[in-house]
């Protein structure tokens, strides 16, 4: 069975810190790891997408994955309280469908 | 440039009646998923379609659920009939085959009474 595990929240971070997703998954063959965004009553929205160990940044977004620990996060700089809502790990493995973990709430207080 | 595109947005229906929903994949996208997502249970994956073939329909809760793909540019989810422990909200998602990412529609919002 393949899984992919969040700590559900809520995360509070206050406006401007760094605020530090986490994300483990079960099946070692996963190569491509996806953060989505939800807003309350949305649709999950692409952030990121992340196939190689190490970092991605893309502006206030940074995506790490440490494939040896079976890890990936996403580290949100300068936070603000337009990225208050629930993001979504995935994995994926070739070419099959993404799993999801259930997601994390992350609110930012301004 | 067009996203997904689902109807209804919402469906409010009694229990033992049949359910349509529909989706539009993005243009030129080859693989098209139909989720479920409920407070417990997160997004669960239904079926999911390649070129118009259904390519695995394990998550399909029960015979009660059926969907189609009869072009690439449509496909059907049907419930009959309906039950309470239906309601959830149902997304698609399209995607181009290999590693690419899955985009989603707004997804309905279906509540059965």
């Amino acid at each position: 069975q393949k899984e992919v595990e969040q700590n559900s929240g809520p995360l509070s971070v206050p406006e401007g810190a760094i605020a530090s997703l986490n994300c483990t998954y079960s099946d070692r063959g996963s190569q491509s790891f996806f953060w989505y965004r939800q807003y309350s009553g949305k649709s999950p929205e692409l952030i990121m997408f992340i196939y190689s160990n190490g970092d991605k940044e893309d502006g206030r977004f940074t995506a790490q994955l440490n494939k040896a620990s079976q890890y990936v996060s996403l580290l949100i700089r300068d936070s603000q309280p337009s990225d208050s809502a629930t993001y979504l790990c995935a994995a994926r493995s070739g070419n099959t469908p993404l799993v999801f973990g259930k997601g994390t709430r992350l609110s930012v207080i301004a | 440039d067009a996203g997904v595109i689902q109807s209804p947005r919402h469906e409010v229906t009694e229990m033992g009646q049949e359910v349509t929903l529909r989706c539009k994949p993005i243009s030129g996208h080859n693989s098209l998923f139909w989720y479920r997502q409920t407070m417990m249970r997160g997004l669960e994956l239904l079926i999911y379609f390649n070129n118009n073939v259904p390519i695995d329909d394990s998550g399909m809760p029960e015979d009660r659920f059926s969907a189609k793909m009869p072009n690439a540019s449509f496909s059907t989810l049907k419930i009959q009939p309906s039950e309470p422990r239906d309601s959830a909200v149902y997304f698609c998602a399209s995607s181009w085959s290999g590693d690419q990412p899955q985009h989603f529609g707004d997804g309905t919002r279906l509540s059965i009474l």
